[in-house]
């Protein structure tokens, strides 16, 4: 079966870095991103990984370690619209075809 | 490039009637297009994989004859909710796969009554 997990909730300061875990099991690991969604809003994509190793776009960076079933997303600088949900997701191939399992997200609120 | 329209984006129903949602990618092709549900503040859950000119591939305790749905061409998908009840209301949201990414389009809200 497949199991993603990730904090329910963190909160962080303005100016500030902050890092969200995720972690999976899957039977067919294909690649794992992470969205940020606002509320009542569509997730937007933020990150994706299929290989170990740091993956850095602007503030935000994404690392990944397939053996420990392992991810996580830095968020450098935070700004007050980061505060969003984050949402981990593992692609999975294990039925033969392609598809976006996701976590239950994180929800992320900056301070001032 | 890469984007995803969905109509309606909110639709208020009474009980007991059928809801049609399309899912257009505005200027790609896709083969394969998802749909998912959210509950409030829980996170996205797959129904079913919609494969243009095939079946769809229905998850896990997702009713196939209550959430029809329909991949007609290469830039649409519908799903149709039928005979919708109140435990039906959520978001739902699509998203169309080019490449190695999916797009997501914004999202439908149902509200039935």
């Amino acid at each position: 079966g497949q199991n993603i997990d990730q904090p329910t909730e963190m909160t962080a300061t303005e100016g500030a870095i902050v890092q969200i875990n995720c972690t999976y099991q899957t039977s067919g690991f294909n690649g794992l991103f992470w969205y940020q969604q606002h509320a009542g809003e569509a997730p937007t994509f933020l990150s994706y990984n299929v290989l170990d190793g740091l993956e850095e776009k602007g503030r935000f960076s994404s690392f990944l370690s397939r053996s420990k079933g392992y991810s996580y997303l830095l968020l450098k600088e935070l700004q007050m619209k980061d505060s969003a949900s984050y949402l981990c997701a593992v692609r999975d191939n294990a039925g033969g075809y392609n598809k976006l399992i996701f976590g239950a997200g994180t929800r992320l609120a900056v301070h001032p | 490039g890469a984007v995803v329209s969905q109509h309606p984006s909110w639709v208020i129903c009474k009980s007991g009637t059928s809801v049609k949602i399309e899912c257009r990618s505005l200027d790609f092709q896709a083969t394969t297009m998802f749909w998912y549900r959210q509950f409030p503040k829980q996170s996205l859950m797959l129904m079913a994989t919609s494969n243009e000119g095939s079946k769809a591939t229905y998850e896990q305790g997702v009713e196939k004859d209550k959430f029809l749905i329909n991949h007609a061409s290469l830039t649409l998908s519908t799903l149709t909710v039928t005979s919708a009840h109140p435990e039906d209301s959520s978001f739902y949201i699509c998203s169309a796969r080019r490449d190695s990414q999916q797009y997501f389009g914004p999202g439908t809200r149902l509200t039935v009554t």
